[in-house]
């Protein structure tokens, strides 16, 4: 399985920049990153996919260097409604099932 | 609202009672999964579908869960002689595969099970 590592929590004020770093070192070729975000007693919601380099749309951006051993998911300006845990998984779409695997998240904290 | 709809949201059961979950997705997808959530962790996966065929189920958690999607449309999930480590939000997604192109999953918003 195709393990990733993040930090547990972060802090951040509104209007800053938050970047969460995910560790994903035996990723392999046909895997894809996808990030998550999940409220309380919600279901998760997707944030951003990307294979490599660099992916953006309205929401966030996802950097993701030539090794691809690890990428970031950067929210610009936060507000205090982006507080949620953040899930970073790997894995290939076509074999969904034997490697997609969500960690513990990172629970992000947005303070006034 | 045309998302990801579970049923019941809550449900609370005694040890060793069966029970069955639905979950009704995105019309037009043709992948649904489900998932185990517990306190404090991320989303446990425990299978899915591709249309009506299930296309993974080693992840299940044991012989007693079992899932069907008999027309390829609303699926459900089965937990027999339940315990209360059963005891989670039971979470459904649905997603489109189309070209083989994967798109994002949608989950809906899970069945809480409390096995007392």
């Amino acid at each position: 399985l195709a393990k990733t590592t993040q930090p547990i929590s972060m802090d951040s004020y509104e209007g800053q920049e938050v970047n969460i770093t995910c560790s994903h070192n035996n990723i392999a070729t046909n895997d894809y990153i996808t990030w998550y975000q999940q409220f309380p007693s919600q279901g998760p919601r997707f944030i951003i996919q990307g294979y490599k380099t660099k992916v953006t749309n309205e929401v966030a951006s996802l950097f993701i260097p030539a090794d691809r051993k690890s990428s970031t998911l950067s929210l610009p300006r936060v507000s205090l409604s982006d507080t949620a845990v953040y899930y970073c998984l790997v894995g290939d779409p076509d074999n969904y099932g034997q490697n997609f695997v969500f960690g513990p998240g990172t629970r992000l904290s947005v303070l006034p | 609202d045309t998302g990801v709809s579970q049923d019941p949201r809550h449900k609370i059961t005694k040890r060793g009672q069966n029970v069955t979950f639905r979950c009704d997705p995105i019309s037009e997808h043709n992948r649904l999964y489900w998932y185990r959530q517990t306190l404090g962790q991320g989303p446990e996966f425990l299978t899915y579908f591709q249309n009506e065929a299930q296309l993974e189920k080693s992840r299940l958690l044991s012989d007693r869960f079992s899932a069907e999607r008999p027309k390829g449309s609303f699926s459900t999930l089965e937990i027999q002689r339940t315990e209360q480590g059963d005891s989670a939000m039971y979470l459904c997604a649905s997603s489109l595969i189309l070209a083989g192109q994967s798109y994002e999953q949608y989950f809906g918003p899970g069945t809480r099970l409390t096995v007392t």
